[in-house]
């Protein structure tokens, strides 16, 4: 179990200037949850996956932003155009999917600079 | 919208107990407590969870309320390493039927040596 693992750490990128993170889950687990934060608050809800199906979007996760998981294994959340406000820490969790209360395994996040 | 509050920020003297408390006034009868923490430049991780009883684990204890609407988190032994963003959440059903973790902006525990 080498726990959730997020590439890459860190990205300073422009402004219009699209980016994608990687996340891999913990092998075997179903449930995959992309959170985001800035400076000062909780992580926010972005989407929920259960397998390959993206179950749940936020309201934050704007036309610009999308998530896949193929095959059910790793994800991408990708931004298009990113602006300023797209800065902050994302962040992936997984959780095996065996129980509604189970907990959320998280990485150490993608930390996003848009200049 | 997070359904929990928390105070913004606690203080504790190094290996003195610490109780974070959680209010949680709209939980509803299936609701579990949830508490994660979050040390500098690091995701969250899963401290302790619970639907009545008190539960204890090699972490923390969590005590609940008779009426279930405040629970409070406890150290028994602060160290500095327990510095960190502690997060009370009650899960939210989403609109697909499962279910998702709502974060509030936590309380900042500050350990002083």
């Amino acid at each position: 179990d080498t726990g959730v693992s997020q590439d890459p750490r860190h990205k300073i990128t422009k402004r219009g200037q699209n980016v994608t993170f990687r996340c891999d889950p913990i092998s075997e687990h179903n449930r995959l949850y992309w959170y985001r934060q800035t400076l000062g608050q909780g992580p926010e809800f972005l989407t929920y996956f259960q397998n390959e199906a993206q179950l749940e979007k936020s309201r934050l996760l704007s036309d610009r932003f999308s998530a896949e998981r193929p095959k059910g294994s790793f994800s991408t959340l990708e931004i298009q155009r990113t602006e300023q406000g797209d800065s902050a820490m994302y962040l992936c969790a997984s959780s095996p999917g065996r129980d509604t209360n189970e907990k959320l395994f998280f990485g150490s996040g993608t930390q996003l600079s848009v200049l | 919208d997070a359904k929990t509050t928390q105070p913004n920020s606690m203080e504790s003297n190094e290996e003195e107990p610490v109780h974070l408390p959680c209010n949680h006034s709209t939980i509803s009868g299936t609701d579990y407590i949830h508490w994660y923490r979050q040390l500098p430049s690091q995701g969250p991780e899963y401290v302790i969870h619970g639907l009545t009883s008190n539960v204890n684990n090699r972490m923390a204890s969590l005590a609940i309320a008779e009426d279930r609407k405040s629970s409070t988190l406890i150290l028994h032994r602060a160290t500095l390493r327990d510095a960190a963003v502690y997060y009370c959440i009650l899960r939210d059903r989403a609109t697909s039927g499962t279910y998702k973790y709502i974060f509030g902006t936590g309380t900042r525990l500050k350990v002083l040596a």
